[in-house]
């Protein structure tokens, strides 16, 4: 069973078109997270949730739209996409503050814009 | 705001020998935990190691070891009897009163025959 799981894999789409990456967790972890992952491989978080309420937004542009329907998923959905917006977007989730509980990724989300 | 740095972007090791990979990072924090992942070409973030602030003792988990240099805000990590598998980019990471990580840019790690 995969721990934190998202959908799709990979996605290839062209410049101006909106889509979502989906995300679930079968921990019973109470945050989750997504991240991005540039090309340069650097990592940075861009949204969480605790409970379905948003405590963190890392000055992302709101083309990006998180949602979380109940605590065990968080999906997000791109808007108007641009070439910028190729990276490897993984999702993850901890119980509690990340310092006490470990933060389990999702195998991550490559998504190009062409 | 915090920052880490990990200056080696490469690092090479023989099969058998040991490396060292290097971070620092930079917080004005009392209370923080420190980790080291790891992402095999699979893509997948595995965390490798965790060290608490407060615990003078350097964590240690199997073949990985941490030396930990809370003044000097240093904390690198030892890989022995290095193995085929160990090749990964290595990240170090950083988290505080939020809960969030903090990542370093990153150190690509070769093993070598």
């Amino acid at each position: 069973d995969t721990a934190v799981s998202q959908t799709p894999k990979y996605l290839v789409t062209q410049m101006g078109n909106d889509k979502s990456i989906k995300c679930e967790q079968n921990l019973g972890h109470d945050t989750m997270y997504w991240y991005k992952q540039d090309s340069k491989k650097f990592l940075k978080i861009m949204f969480s949730y605790n409970n379905k309420e948003l405590i963190i937004n890392e000055t992302v542009p709101n083309r990006f739209s998180p949602k979380s329907p109940d605590k065990a998923h968080l999906n997000l959905h791109i808007n108007s996409l641009e070439l910028g917006d190729s990276a490897v977007y993984f999702c993850a989730s901890s119980q509690g503050w990340v310092g006490i509980g470990e933060l389990f990724f999702g195998e991550g989300s490559r998504l190009t814009v062409l | 705001a915090q920052t880490v740095t990990q200056s080696q972007p490469e690092m090479s090791v023989q099969e058998a020998e040991t490396v060292t990979l290097s971070c620092t990072y930079d917080t004005s924090e009392s209370d923080y935990y420190l980790f080291w992942y790891k992402q095999p070409p699979s893509r997948q973030m595995i965390l490798v190691i965790r060290q608490e602030a407060y615990k003078q003792q350097n964590a240690t988990e199997n073949r990985f070891s941490v030396n930990f240099q809370k003044a000097a805000k240093s904390f690198s990590l030892k890989i022995s009897d290095s193995q085929l598998g160990d090749a990964a980019m290595y990240f170090c990471a950083y988290t505080g009163t939020a809960s969030k990580l903090t990542f370093g840019t990153g150190t690509r790690l070769q093993v070598t025959l």
